[in-house]
């Protein structure tokens, strides 16, 4: 099984909102990241978690806070988001190594709307 | 600094007619190029994983191949449920925590 859930699939909220969203997965996977993609653009890394330490963090505003409860789930908490921070929000997970590379599974993502 | 570079932007191709997508890539030392399928507002969809030059990966009407510059994803025949935005990504020998450079990607539109 190579899923990686995301909830909500859709959102929807305002400016002066808290939202938050959630991704699991149960493939074993020590790495887990988020990513934001505009229409037409390829993915942009937001952040990493390696063995649920945040291992990098793309000088992400502070709007956006991670956290990972434990190796199998990832959340994205929003707070005092702006317009411009619409797009869909993609949770992916992987195998972790020292040397070598291993792909990377997405999930379905989340069409976050803010107005 | 990691460059991907991936040809044509957008391809339009009648139902059986065979083409190649192309991924060029610039970086430090190669770890691993992999290719994703995606669907208009959903999730990348991992297709491949190449790690060295010469190595060559099959699924249904796709194959990806790859040399020290370049990658390449031939689609023979394809069908109109083959039209979807294919990515090619990087990640370089440097990279830290698995980070991934992604092309721009490529439109595939088949007619049927």
């Amino acid at each position: 099984d190579t899923e990686v859930t995301q909830t909500p699939k859709h959102l929807v909220m305002g400016m002066t909102n808290k939202k938050s969203l959630k991704c699991e997965q149960h493939m074993g996977h020590r790495a887990m990241y988020w990513y934001k993609q505009k229409a037409k653009k390829p993915p942009e890394l937001m952040f990493v978690y390696s063995y649920e330490k945040l291992s990098i963090n793309e000088s992400v505003p502070s709007r956006f806070s991670p956290e990972c409860p434990n190796s199998s789930l990832l959340n994205l908490h929003l707070h005092a988001l702006q317009p411009e921070d619409s797009a869909l929000y993609l949770c992916a997970s992987s195998q972790l190594a020292l040397a070598g590379a291993y792909e990377q599974y997405f999930g379905p993502g989340t069409r976050l709307t803010v107005t | 600094e990691d460059q991907v570079t991936q040809s044509p932007e957008a391809l339009r191709l009648q139902e059986g007619e065979s083409s190649s997508l192309n991924c060029s890539y610039t970086v430090s030392g190669l770890r691993g190029l992999f290719w994703y399928r995606q669907d208009p507002g959903k999730g990348p969809e991992f297709l491949f994983t190449l790690y060295s030059a010469g190595e060559e990966k099959e699924k249904e009407r796709l194959k990806a191949t790859l040399t020290k510059k370049e990658s390449f994803l031939h689609i023979t025949a394809p069908k109109p449920e083959d039209s979807a935005t294919y990515l090619c990504a990087v990640q370089a020998e440097e990279t830290s925590g698995s980070r991934l450079t992604f092309g721009e990607g490529t439109q595939l539109t088949v007619n049927p």
